[in-house]
């Protein structure tokens, strides 16, 4: 069954340690995007990607990096976590244009 | 800034009630609008928008565009409990970039 697949789902974590947030997707998406969401608060894109080797700044600012070396994966990677990194993170992918992204479950990083 | 501003923010009714959510957006670079219905960790895809006037329909739910005063609103008749939920609304931009609104907690009381 094609689907978007985040890991772990929930991370508590000490400050500096180094993190990555795994995303995978089977339905062969070209296009796949990394959100940040606080309680209450919206949805902010921090990286995107329109496909394989390509990577994008978003419009939060952001500490991490991502990579894209496959179609399927995405991970997003802190080198230094803190306090600050305290959220959720949402990953998305799409293909094509006009149309719309399909959502992970999210990971809840929280960071002491 | 591109923005996306939705009211009410919050929102509590009772089950029955028809509720209409609300989105107004800045048109630079305007490709369509979308709108996600978030319960617990993912956002859910319910509507996407590119023309004016023409409504979308799923069941209870329909939304509605207009590209002139750069509004949405979002229907919901005879609502459920299980409605209860954040809505979003996303403008999408060129490169397939969403700019997400603050969503709507929408409450349905027994």
């Amino acid at each position: 069954e094609a689907d978007i697949y985040q890991t772990p789902r929930y991370l508590v974590i000490g400050t500096g340690k180094k993190i990555t947030l795994e995303c995978s997707q089977t339905m062969g998406h070209d296009k796949m995007y990394w959100y940040q969401q606080d309680p209450g608060m919206e949805l902010h894109l921090i990286h995107y990607s329109y496909g394989v080797n390509s990577t994008e700044k978003g419009d939060l600012s952001s500490e991490s990096t991502v990579s894209r070396i496959r179609t399927e994966h995405f991970p997003l990677t802190l080198e230094s976590a803190r306090p600050s990194h305290t959220s959720q993170y949402l990953c998305a992918s799409s293909e094509g244009l006009y149309n719309e992204q399909f959502f992970g479950p999210g990971t809840r990083l929280t960071v002491l | 800034e591109d923005k996306v501003v939705q009211s009410p923010l919050s929102l509590v009714v009772h089950e029955g009630d028809t509720v209409t959510l609300n989105c107004s957006y800045e048109v630079t670079n305007f490709r369509s609008l979308l709108w996600y219905k978030q319960e617990k960790k993912a956002p859910t895809f319910l509507f996407m928008l590119t023309s004016s006037g023409i409504e979308k329909k799923s069941g209870r739910l329909s939304s509605i565009l207009d590209k002139k005063e750069l509004f949405s609103i979002l229907n919901i008749t005879a609502t459920q409990t299980g409605d209860s939920a954040v809505y979003l609304c996303a403008r999408e931009t060129s490169g397939s970039r969403l700019t997400f609104g603050e969503g709507t907690q929408l409450t349905v009381n027994p």
